[in-house]
C-alpha cells in the first residue's frame, strides 16, 4: 500500500519570501504524484501533477515540484509567495499500474500562511 | 465545460439516520471517487464507481455505499450515521486510465 507524508503541518511565511513545501512517498510500484490545494471552506483544486516525462513540473502562479525517485520526494517550492498562496496543500499519490482503480492517497496537508 | 457539482452544500443530521449525497461529474468524466475529509486531515477514499459499479474500496464499513448513474452522476448514501461521521464528503470525478481527479465543493456533514 502506498503512503504519504507531508512534514510539515504549518509553515509560516512573509509575503515574497520563499517556500518550500516538503512531501515524501513510500510505494513498491511506480506511481502519479499531486498537489493539490484547498481554501477555506472549499473543495480542492489541482495545482500541479507528475504523471510522466519531465521530473520538474510548474503551474500557471508561480509553483512548481519535483519528483525525485530516489528519495521518494515530491516538494512543492514558490520562489515569492503572495497573500492569496494562503491555503491548505496536500500531496497525494496514486497507484500508476494501469488498472483502472486509482484512488488517491493523501497526506495529513501543510498549512501554509503568508503574512504581510 | 461544467465542472464537479455537489449538493446539497450543507446539512445537519442525527445520529442513527440515513442520508444520501449527491455529485454531479464534470463533462466528459466517466469515473467518480468519494472521499472523507475529517476536520484537520486529508481526505480518505471511500469508494470509486466506474460504468456503474464498484471499483475500489477504502476501509469504510457497508453502511457507506454509492450508485452511478447511467449519465455519470452518482450518490453517496450513508446509514445509521455516528458522530464520527461528521465530516466534508468529497466527490471527484476524472476519466477511466487517467490519474487525475478533479473535486467538487464538498458537502458539509454534521452528525448530532
Amino acid at each position: 500500500a502506498q503512503s504519504v507524508t507531508q512534514l510539515d503541518s504549518q509553515v509560516p511565511v512573509f509575503e515574497e519570501a520563499p517556500v518550500e513545501l516538503r512531501c515524501n512517498y513510500s510505494s513498491s510500484v511506480s506511481v502519479y504524484l499531486f498537489w493539490y490545494v484547498q481554501y477555506p471552506n472549499q473543495g480542492l483544486q489541482l495545482l500541479l501533477k507528475y504523471l510522466s516525462g519531465s521530473t520538474l513540473v510548474k503551474s500557471i502562479n508561480g509553483f512548481e515540484a519535483e519528483f525525485n525517485k530516489s528519495q521518494t520526494s515530491f516538494h512543492l517550492r514558490k520562489p515569492s509567495v503572495h497573500i492569496s498562496d494562503t491555503a491548505e496543500y496536500f500531496c497525494a499519490v496514486s497507484l500508476n499500474s494501469g488498472g483502472s482503480n486509482y484512488k488517491l492517497t493523501f497526506g495529513k496537508g501543510t498549512l501554509l500562511t503568508v503574512n504581510p | 465545460e461544467t465542472g464537479v457539482t455537489q449538493s446539497p452544500t450543507h446539512l445537519i443530521k442525527t445520529r442513527g439516520q440515513q442520508v444520501t449525497l449527491r455529485c454531479s461529474s464534470q463533462s466528459g468524466h466517466n469515473t467518480v471517487s468519494w472521499y472523507q475529509q475529517a476536520l484537520g486531515q486529508g481526505p480518505q477514499f471511500i469508494f470509486q464507481y466506474y460504468r456503474e459499479e464498484e471499483n475500489g474500496r477504502g476501509n469504510f464499513p457497508p453502511r457507506f455505499s454509492g450508485l452511478q448513474f447511467p449519465n455519470y452522476s452518482s450518490e453517496l448514501n450513508v446509514n445509521a450515521l455516528e458522530l464520527d461521521d461528521s465530516a466534508l464528503y468529497l466527490c471527484a470525478s476524472s476519466l477511466v486510465g487517467v490519474g487525475e481527479q478533479y473535486f467538487g465543493p464538498g458537502t458539509r456533514l454534521t452528525v448530532t
